[in-house]
């Protein structure tokens, strides 16, 4: 399996609900991270977790909240959102740099429209 | 702190036409890692190249090709020949070493990117 997988794939929310993204990788990569992606824009890092610790968090808002239950998944969760946040969020796994193969696998992202 | 260029915002060429889209990058570090990603409209990254910073040579995949000059600092693609299926954005993308959590986990900062129209 040479896939990250995100659910769901589109997102209506209102400001006032809470909501959680989804992804999922099974090539036993050690590093997740979460990039959001606006509209015309390149993907902006928001978290890296390593061996499932958040090691970079890219002085994102409290209202988005990422957690990683364990080496293959790794959730953001939603909340008060305005907006502004309406974008593309976008997962990634990694390898550990030190292999050979070393290379991010994109998921095909989460639409998110915040109304 | 790391950046990568792309000055071409956009470039329209018409189908069989060989294109060019630059990517010059900056950063202190002598380890890094270079990328090249497609991003058709359905919003996926699509990974077509890696490349570290000891490797010079250039590489050839089918119509792709790719020129990295560590003097210049810059990693250009080619496609030659284009197809229509070619449009799309392209990112050119840094990582760098050490990541700062350690474990060789580190994010990819990417360039503007280039959106590429190849007209029937």
């Amino acid at each position: 399996d040479t896939e990250v997988t995100q659910t769901p794939k589109h997102l209506v929310m209102g400001m006032t609900n809470k909501k959680s993204l989804k992804c999922e990788q099974h090539m036993g990569h050690r590093a997740m991270y979460w990039y959001k992606q606006k509209a015309k824009k390149p993907p902006e890092l928001m978290f890296v977790y390593s061996y499932e610790k958040l090691s970079i968090n890219e002085s994102v808002p409290s209202r988005f909240s990422p957690e990683c239950p364990n080496s293959s998944l790794l959730n953001l969760h939603l909340h008060a959102l305005q907006p502004e946040d309406s974008a593309l969020y976008l997962c990634a796994s990694s390898q550990d740099r030190n292999r050979g193969t070393y290379g991010y696998t994109f998921g095909s992202g989460t639409r998110l429209t915040v109304v | 702190a790391q950046k990568v260029t792309q000055a071409q915002t956009e470039i329209s060429v018409v189908e069989k036409e060989d294109v060019t889209l630059d990517c010059v990058y900056e950063t202190r570090d002598t380890t890094y890692y270079l990328f090249w990603y497609k991003q058709p409209p359905s919003g996926e990254l699509v990974f077509l190249i890696r490349r570290n910073s000891f490797d010079e040579q250039n590489e050839i995949s089918g119509r792709y090709s790719w020129n990295f000059q560590k003097s210049t600092s810059s990693f250009n693609f080619t496609i030659t020949a284009s197809q229509v299926v070619d449009s799309a954005v392209y990112f050119c993308a840094l990582s760098e070493a050490p990541g700062k959590s350690g474990g060789g986990a580190d994010g990819l900062t990417f360039g503007k990117g280039t959106h590429l129209i190849i007209q029937p």
